[in-house]
């Protein structure tokens, strides 16, 4: 069964430092999606991506934050200069149809950890 | 792994009794809703999905009840199995694609 991967499993960085989160949506899906989960709260969303641009994005994804789709398969975030606050489970997320009305795969998630 | 949600709620049940899920959203405009299982160390993993012209939804063991009226959801799982311990979230969307999930509930299921 074809599933979402991510990697690393786990990044442990400095703060200030940028970071590059790697996710391989299911091959023919067109939306793709960003969440992230603090320790002891619920999943937030991020950013979702259709047809090469963001389609929408949260207060939190603000400007050291990026997305790209490099090569067709890949889907990545950028964080540009780490803080301690984003420290999280990250969670990639894809699917097939129009958002609504359709279920989100989502990957095993990156945890990433800012010193 | 490392569990999450060390401060959700948490229901605790014998194995092979039936377990209530309850799930409270706020948008009345949400149309779509799903339940997802997260097990410790992993994503959330898709259970079940109700759109909101229906009020109820059965799958293989689980249920889903919509109420509109009071904006209020809830996962039915019969005959509670050991692998079913898990963190459990509604999550919705509305006018956009984006999902909005809930505090999640701890299932703890007993032997």
């Amino acid at each position: 069964e074809p599933e979402v991967t991510q990697t690393p499993s786990h990044q442990v960085t400095q703060m200030g430092q940028e970071v590059i989160l790697r996710c391989v949506p299911i091959s023919n899906h067109l939306y793709f999606y960003w969440y992230r989960q603090i320790l002891g709260q619920k999943v937030e969303f991020l950013v979702s991506f259709y047809n090469n641009e963001i389609s929408e994005k949260s207060e939190i994804f603000d400007d050291q934050f990026s997305v790209e789709r490099p090569d067709g398969s890949n889907f990545t975030l950028k964080i540009r200069s780490t803080k301690l606050e984003d420290s999280a489970m990250y969670f990639c997320a894809s699917n097939r149809l129009a958002g609504r009305n359709n279920e989100q795969f989502f990957g095993p998630g990156t945890r990433l950890t800012v010193l | 792994g490392e569990s999450v949600g060390l401060h959700l709620p948490t229901l605790s049940v014998q194995e092979g009794d039936n377990s209530i899920i309850n799930c409270a959203y706020s948008n009345s405009a949400s149309d779509y809703f799903i339940w997802y299982k997260q097990e410790s160390g992993k994503g959330p993993q898709f259970i079940i999905d109700i759109r909101s012209n229906m009020d109820k939804r059965q799958g293989q063991r689980v249920t889903v009840l919509l109420n509109k009226t009071v904006k209020h959801l809830s996962l039915q799982i019969a005959a509670t199995q050991p692998g079913d311990s898990a963190v459990y979230f509604c999550a919705e969307t509305g006018t956009a694609s984006k999902l909005t999930f809930g505090t999640g509930t701890r299932l703890q299921v007993t032997l």
